[in-house]
């Protein structure tokens, strides 16, 4: 089985404060996601990375940043912490850029911005 | 960019009633996903859909895909309770990234 983790299920932080968030996947997957999960909006993607060192944006990464310095690990930052980042925050991953790949998420981080 | 719209928002049923949720893209797909996801869950892959027109079954769930290749729907027949969560299509075409619509709530009322 695929396992997708990500390092907290909930987090406090205050507004300006730098927030890292950490994923790992252990399946030697390729591609991986971060998504920001806001009620009535869906997923929306922040940024995605399909190796090692490599990173895209995706449709919101304003205020983000990413970080793949190992191919199980992806981390996304905050550099400075809002309060219109307080979302539920999903990592995911996929094995290949085949378009018939599936992705797999982890638990979620519920992130608050105070 | 492409744009997968879903319907409805939110549905309630009443235990055993039907409910079926609609995905429709602004650009002709090379497949469809389907994830659900629990309430407090995750996203979870259901099923994947490829060829125009294709339906496919899993127990009470009914998976279409348009001949255009630009919707599908997913259909529950006899709702349960543990059919409560999010239903999310996600749609590709040119790339491998999906985009994801924004989901049907599933509440069923016992």
């Amino acid at each position: 089985d695929v396992k997708v983790t990500q390092s907290s299920r909930y987090l406090v932080k205050r507004t300006g404060e730098k927030v890292f968030l950490e994923c790992v996947q252990d399946m030697d997957h390729e591609n991986m996601f971060w998504y920001r999960q806001d009620p009535g909006l869906g997923l929306r993607l922040i940024y995605f990375s399909y190796d090692v060192k490599m990173k895209e944006k995706g449709d919101i990464p304003e205020g983000y940043s990413v970080s793949r310095e190992k191919k199980e690990r992806f981390s996304l930052i905050l550099e400075s912490a809002s309060t219109n980042q307080t979302s539920m925050y999903l990592c995911a991953s996929s094995p290949t850029q085949r378009k018939t790949d599936t992705q797999y998420f982890g638990p979620g981080t519920r992130l608050t911005v105070l | 960019g492409q744009q997968v719209m879903q319907i409805p928002q939110y549905q309630h049923v009443q235990e055993g009633e039907d409910f079926t949720t609609y995905c429709n893209s602004s650009t002709t797909l090379s497949n469809i996903q389907w994830y659900k996801q629990r309430p407090g869950g995750h996203p979870v892959f259901l099923i994947q859909l490829v060829k125009s027109g294709e339906v496919k079954k899993q127990k009470r769930l009914t998976f279409q895909f348009g001949e255009a290749k630009k919707n599908s729907s997913l259909h529950i027949t006899a709702t349960q309770t543990t059919d409560v969560g999010t239903y999310f299509c996600a749609g590709q075409s040119g790339s491998y990234i999906p985009t994801f619509g924004r989901g049907t709530s599933l509440i069923v009322h016992p």
